[in-house]
């Protein structure tokens, strides 16, 4: 089974650009997470969905951020407009909500430079 | 709210010796999950293992193992053999077990893992 997708893998844009960052989950999961990792503040969660509803956005850090899920396999963040303490690396991670510990399974991270 | 501590910035180990990595954790809860993740440089977040505390044998996988103290809500990983593919950032994670709390992941700081040949 391919593991959770992200893309792109590397983004540069100017200050004040839209970005938007892409997520496929693992089929057949029902949770999804978007997660930020800085040197700074390390990995902190930013949002997360069950069965395509967005449960807790308390982590999403202004209203220049928000995220969708228009379906089980599919989910955005954007970035609208970036700015350059917005560089990070973007994980996105996927869960199985039913089953034990939920294990969070991680993509490969989108690595946002905002120059 | 819970909090994760590694207090252990980086860590050292020869190939082929053993190395524990430490981490204590701080919650008002009684069920939950711990975790460790290791992030190579490619930067992959790689699921190592996981403890449910209402567990009290430790978990093991291959040459990865955890000391989970509960009433000292200590979690430490031993890594057994190591292996230059070791190497990498280490990362403890709590998650709660309680529906309200939702499923967020709390992680420490991490420890930076050297495997030396």
């Amino acid at each position: 089974d391919a593991g959770v997708i992200q893309s792109p893998r590397h983004e540069v844009t100017e200050m004040g650009q839209e970005v938007t960052l892409r997520c496929k989950p693992i089929s057949g999961h029902n949770s999804l997470f978007w997660y930020r990792q800085t040197m700074m503040r390390g990995l902190e969660l930013l949002i997360y969905f069950n069965n395509n509803v967005p449960i807790d956005d308390s982590g999403m850090p202004e209203d220049r951020f928000s995220a969708k899920m228009p379906n089980a396999s599919f989910s955005t963040l954007k970035i609208q407009p970036s700015e350059p303490r917005d560089s990070a690396v973007y994980f996105c991670a996927s869960s199985l909500r039913g089953q034990g510990a939920y294990e969070q399974y991680f993509g490969p991270g989108t690595r946002l430079t905002v120059t | 709210a819970q909090t994760v501590t590694q207090s252990q910035p980086e860590m050292s180990v020869q190939e082929a010796e053993t190395v524990t990595l430490s981490c204590t954790y701080d919650t008002s809860e009684s069920d939950y999950y711990l975790f460790w993740y290791k992030q190579p440089p490619s930067r992959q977040m790689i699921l190592v293992i996981r403890q449910e505390a209402y567990k009290q044998q430790n978990a093991t996988e291959n040459r990865f193992s955890v000391n989970f103290q509960k009433a000292a809500k200590s979690f430490s990983l031993k890594i057994s053999d190591s292996q230059l593919g070791d190497a990498a950032m280490y990362f403890c994670a709590y998650r709660s077990a309680m529906e309200t709390s939702g499923s967020r992941l709390t992680f420490g700081e991490g420890t930076q893992l050297t495997v030396n040949p």
